[in-house]
């Protein structure tokens, strides 16, 4: 049974580091892997999609890397700010024993920017 | 944009009572899914459906039913909503990798 882990549970930095994000999942046979923000009281928003033939994704300030022979993927943060203050969350697209696709969900990291 | 919206952002229900969740999306998605999120507990998945009037149960469908009769909207059911059914309620719509999320419902069960 897959089982995705995100391990800090909860981080604080100071404005302008540079921080990684960990998730790992237990069975490398997955089709991609999602990572998501989250805001209080908020749905999630789709931050980078890395698709299992592929080793990394960029956007801005974010950059997202899959292992899967070691079912690891890291998000990377650059020059943090207040404003990225939220919850983290990694979600693996995993196929189901009725052929079917689901995804299933780290519980996050906790993360606070300080000014 | 992928918009996914849900009918009600904040919603307060007897013990007791039929609750309806709606979602709906407006890029023809084949994939939906209505999840709850819990303290400690992550998102866990309640039922998706990858067509029209297809569904399929996820992890924890007990207590819940589903409908789907137009592509673009999928309901979520509380048959006799029950206080343990407090919680967030999120649905995602995906096509055909990635999902796309809606603000989510916080439904309270008193």
């Amino acid at each position: 049974k897959q089982e995705v882990t995100q391990i800090p549970a909860a981080l604080s930095v100071p404005e302008g580091e540079n921080l990684v994000l960990n998730c790992s999942f237990t069975d490398s046979a997955i089709y991609n892997l999602q990572w998501f923000r989250q805001d209080p009281g908020k749905g999630l928003t789709s931050l980078l999609l890395i698709q299992s033939s592929q080793r990394e994704q960029t956007s801005g300030r974010l950059n997202a890397s899959l292992d899967k022979s070691s079912g690891r993927s890291t998000l990377y943060i650059a020059a943090s700010q207040p404003g990225d203050s939220a919850t983290y969350l990694c979600a693996v697209r995993t196929r189901t024993t009725s052929g079917t696709y689901k995804y299933i969900f780290g519980t996050g990291t906790r993360l606070k920017v300080l000014a | 944009d992928v918009k996914v919206t849900q009918s009600s952002r904040y919603l307060v229900k007897r013990t007791g009572e039929k609750v309806f969740l709606e979602c709906v999306q407006d890029m023809d998605h084949e994939n939906m899914f209505w999840y709850r999120q819990d303290p400690g507990l992550g998102l866990r998945l309640i039922y998706f459906s990858y067509d029209v009037k297809m569904k399929e149960k996820g992890d924890i469908p007990e207590g819940y039913s589903v409908s789907r009769e137009k592509k673009e909207r999928f309901s979520l059911i509380l048959e006799s909503a029950s206080t343990n059914q407090t919680s967030m309620y999120l649905c995602a719509s995906s096509h055909p990798n990635e999902q796309f999320f809606g603000p989510g419902t916080r439904l309270t069960v008193l």
